[in-house]
């Protein structure tokens, strides 16, 4: 079954505390993206990544680090989180391939920070 | 740049009726790829139909199906025969190129509620 898998699904932190929020996907997609979602604001890019070791910023980067080793895995640190942070996040992946052009999301993450 | 529309806050169909959520777009790319998801209240960002700027034939999957109209930059999904399952907030979205950041811009969601 293709999946994107997220952990954590819940999460309250308080603020400076680095934390990282796990993305895998199982279906050998190249393509993978990080979004948050805010009420009023709709769905923002975080970051993306086309391939192993290429990663760069979406819309609202500031305050979040990615890295990409394997292709499955595209993790999400928050270094030092503070309550702005506090939001949905989705973790996304797609194939830059020919075929069917689906974008697949994780199930998300609430995060809370305090 | 790319922009999403829909117009709908929020639709009321009864269970077994068929109900269209409106959603329109605008870009300057001729490649592009709409997109529809489904968020139940947990949370989660289900998709449900693909239809890409070129495809001839409107997409269709199982109770889901997409009207594109691509002159007037419109694609209303359709889902027949509405299930209380169906009650959540549905997103239109939409993908430029291939080439660059593939983000999807994503419109500011329907709330459809399906009643008994």
């Amino acid at each position: 079954e293709a999946q994107v898998t997220q952990n954590p699904r819940y999460l309250i932190t308080v603020t400076g505390k680095k934390l990282t929020v796990t993305c895998s996907q199982n279906m050998n997609h190249e393509y993978m993206s990080w979004y948050r979602q805010d009420p009023g604001l709709g769905l923002r890019q975080i970051y993306y990544s086309m391939n192993v070791e290429v990663t760069d910023k979406g819309d609202v980067p500031e305050g979040y680090k990615v890295s990409r080793k394997e292709k499955r895995n595209f993790p999400l640190i928050l270094e030092s989180p503070s309550p702005n942070q506090t939001s949905l996040y989705f973790c996304a992946s797609s194939s830059v391939l020919g075929g069917r052009n689906t974008i697949y999301f994780g199930e998300g993450s609430w995060l809370t920070v305090v | 740049a790319q922009k999403i529309t829909q117009t709908q806050p929020g639709m009321f169909v009864q269970e077994k009726e068929a109900v269209t959520l409106d959603c329109t777009y605008d870009t300057s790319d001729p490649s592009y790829g709409l997109f529809w998801y489904k968020q139940p209240s947990s949370g989660e960002m289900i998709f449900l139909i693909y239809q890409g700027s070129y495809d001839q034939q409107n997409a269709t999957e199982g109770r889901y199906s997409l009207n594109f109209q691509k002159a007037r930059k419109s694609a209303n999904l359709v889902i027949s025969a509405s299930q209380l399952g169906d009650s959540a907030m549905y997103f239109c979205a939409m993908r430029g190129p291939w080439a660059g950041r593939r983000a999807l811009t994503f419109g500011s969601g329907t709330r459809l509620q399906v009643q008994p």
